[in-house]
């Protein structure tokens, strides 16, 4: 299976938005419901943001958002902040029935 | 508060079997209707998912790139899951998680702190 298509790095002024896309097939991100983002800062294991593409758990800030359109999904930091500067990672449900994840995204808060 | 722990050896040597476990605390492996799984990171690299195990222990899900050398298994008594990997390489030295996924859902929200495996030659 391959490696779904993040960006490797995006950038962005405190308080601004940013958005991380997650490109993959039909055969994971464009057949199900089934993604999730993660934020791991470094040394760090990787935490949670959105699940099942635009719900929040309890706990992280509603800065964050998810949705998806056909094969690609999302994530929105709005009102950008420094402590958002960690790697992102989506991950996608697939028709094997196996995940997948992108290959990472670096966020630098200029 | 749920816990999970990883341990095991954190070198071994190439071609033998890589072997963890991942400890739970704060609740049971045998609730119903989670998966637990494995998820490794090579340094400075991404995410790569492993495998997982519903919380039955009857049903496995395995990367296709590694599912000849993986094998996950439960024990419900000491309320842990392991990891298996044969044939170890270079390439499978990583920072190795575990981690707990809700059923019928993308919900993957704990974690171990992740635990450096290296692969000596």
């Amino acid at each position: 299976q391959s490696a779904l298509t993040q960006p490797a790095s995006v950038s962005g002024s405190p308080g601004q938005s940013i958005t991380i896309s997650c490109t993959g097939s039909s055969s994971d991100i464009g057949g199900y419901n089934y993604v999730s983002w993660f934020q791991q800062h470094p040394g760090k294991a990787p935490k949670l943001m959105i699940y099942d593409v635009s719900n929040r758990p309890s706990g992280v800030s509603n800065r964050f958002s998810g949705s998806k359109s056909a094969d690609t999904a999302s994530l929105t930091i709005s009102g950008l902040q420094a402590e958002d500067e960690a790697d992102y990672y989506c991950n996608s449900y697939t028709s094997s029935s196996t995940w997948v994840f992108g290959g990472g995204t670096k966020l630098t808060v200029l | 508060q749920l816990q999970l722990q990883e341990s095991g050896p954190g070198l071994v040597k190439a071609s033998e079997t890589l072997s963890l476990t991942c400890t739970v605390s704060g609740g049971s492996i045998s609730t119903s209707y989670y998966y637990w799984g494995w998820i490794r990171q090579p340094p400075g690299k991404g995410l790569e998912w492993i495998g997982n195990i519903y919380y039955t222990g009857k049903t496995t899900y395995v990367n296709p790139s590694l599912k000849s050398r993986v094998t996950i298994s439960m024990d419900t008594s000491k309320n842990q899951f392991s990891l298996k990997l044969t044939s170890v390489t270079a390439t499978d030295t990583a920072v190795y998680y575990c981690a707990r996924r809700v059923g019928s859902s993308s919900h993957r929200d704990y974690w171990g702190q992740g635990t450096l495996v290296t692969v000596s030659s």
